[in-house]
């Protein structure tokens, strides 16, 4: 069964440091998305990203983060300048169309520690 | 705004016995979407179902079931002869139709299924 994979599984990053996520989503899927789940806490919404631009974000998502999809297979999540409040785990997220539709399947996750 | 409750936080029971999983959510909108993922100590996030706001059937896959009822804004989550496999963090969701597919998650339930 096709999956979304995310690389790499741990990031141990310094503070201050720029730090790229990568997902490949499953490929017949159109859209894409990033959340974040803190240590303990729940899921959370980063980003959403159809059509080669971002459809919507959350409050989260400031300036220091940003996606890409720059081959037409990868999906990255740039964080630009990291705190310690970036770690966290972060998971992308691919459907075939919109979420009310299809569900959403995830990847297995990337831990992102800061320093 | 839309909005999902997990008022369970932990829950501990013993193999074969029977459990559900409490989820309340709040949206104006009439028509949405509730999801049930599973979080086992791996990490990734598991997609079980998807329930649209018209189709209040409940459902039943093996020894998973669900009751969907709008008069109480709920969509309860039963596990039946639970077994030590079962023991995760289970997360119920939602997305309304207007959202883009982004999905609000409540806080989570853990399970923990002893031998």
């Amino acid at each position: 069964e096709p999956e979304v994979t995310q690389t790499p599984s741990h990031q141990v990053t310094q503070m201050g440091q720029e730090v790229i996520l990568r997902c490949v989503p499953i490929s017949n899927h159109l859209y894409f998305y990033w959340y974040r789940q803190i240590l303990g806490q729940k899921v959370e919404f980063l980003v959403s990203f159809y059509n080669n631009e971002i459809s919507e974000k959350s409050e989260i998502f400031d300036d220091q983060f940003s996606v890409e999809r720059p081959d037409g297979s990868n999906f990255t999540l740039k964080i630009r300048s990291t705190k310690l409040e970036d770690s966290a785990m972060y998971f992308c997220a691919s459907s075939e169309a919109l979420g009310t539709h299809q569900p959403q399947h995830f990847g297995d996750g990337t831990r992102l520690s800061i320093l | 705004a839309q909005k999902v409750t997990q008022a369970q936080t932990e829950i501990s029971v013993v193999e074969k016995e029977d459990v559900t999983l409490d989820c309340v959510y709040e949206t104006r909108d009439t028509t949405y979407y509730l999801f049930w993922y599973k979080q086992p100590p791996s990490g990734e996030l598991v997609f079980l179902i998807r329930r649209n706001s018209f189709d209040e059937q409940n459902e039943i896959s093996g020894r998973y079931s669900w009751n969907f009822q709008k008069s109480t804004s709920s969509f309860n989550f039963t596990i039946t002869a639970s077994q030590v496999v079962d023991s995760a963090v289970y997360f119920c969701a939602l997305t309304d139709y207007n959202q883009g597919g982004k999905l609000i998650f409540g806080q989570g339930t853990e399970l923990s299924v002893k031998p």
